[in-house]
């Protein structure tokens, strides 16, 4: 059972341009949300985080959007750079304490020169 | 400072053979958790250790398993490997258990079983 969905495996967008990444959630005790980056080979980089309490953190170009009621956040990046080509993946964690992370399947984010 | 190690990085095993994969976590982090990565199931919590006890466990069978030693670095292990091992095992550390906290990935071990 996927707690976490990311419903598009792939998004392409123009250098300059806004990436927006999208993320769904079904468990209402989750009160913590992450976005990593992964590249190839590597593990995950932490990118931003967001707590239930909040509806939005911003971070440089990097901004989270948390809309509790529709239990769904997002990830834009503006500008996009090449270098911004990853694969993202939402994660959270739920009010129990514990530090397990439930991710979604990711969203391979290709930054077009 | 330096990030999370984990050695080694590729290995390759025949079925029914055990493996044990380390991890270092970031100096001042006590809290170690283990992921497995594989393209059907994504990233998936095995385990999280903190002043060398389990302090949580994902839905793995019992031959996964995993310590802890006193300078927070953790070890994971699996016996009778099945085919299905075949993933990447990421460790990730953290401050302290009872967040939440940012957790901080190792580059992984690629693990292939034959």
């Amino acid at each position: 059972d996927q707690q976490v969905k990311q419903n598009s495996p792939s998004l392409s967008v123009q250098e300059g341009r806004i990436s927006i990444l999208n993320c769904d959630y079904t468990n209402s005790m989750f009160d913590y949300f992450l976005w990593y980056k992964k590249y190839p080979a590597e593990g995950p980089t932490f990118l931003i985080s967001i707590s239930s309490i909040k509806d939005k953190n911003e971070d440089g170009r990097f901004t989270v959007f948390l809309n509790k009621s529709a239990k769904h956040l997002s990830l834009h990046i503006v500008p996009s750079q090449p270098g911004d080509s990853a694969v993202y993946f939402c994660a959270a964690s739920a009010k129990t304490g514990a530090n397990n992370l439930f991710f979604g399947t990711g969203t391979r984010l290709t930054v077009i020169p | 400072k330096a990030g999370v190690t984990q050695t080694p990085r590729y290995l390759i095993k025949t079925r029914g053979q055990q493996v044990t994969l380390s991890c270092s976590p970031i100096s001042g982090h006590r809290s170690v958790s283990w992921y497995q990565q594989t393209p059907g199931q994504g990233l998936q919590f095995l385990f999280e250790y903190f002043s060398e006890t389990q302090r949580n466990k994902g839905n793995f069978p019992g031959r996964f398993s995993g310590r802890q030693f006193s300078n927070s670095r953790s070890e994971m292990n699996v016996s009778t490997l099945e085919l299905g091992d075949s993933a990447l095992y990421l460790c990730a550390s953290t401050i302290t258990p009872g967040g939440p906290y940012e957790q901080y990935f190792g580059p992984g071990t690629r693990l292939t079983v034959t």
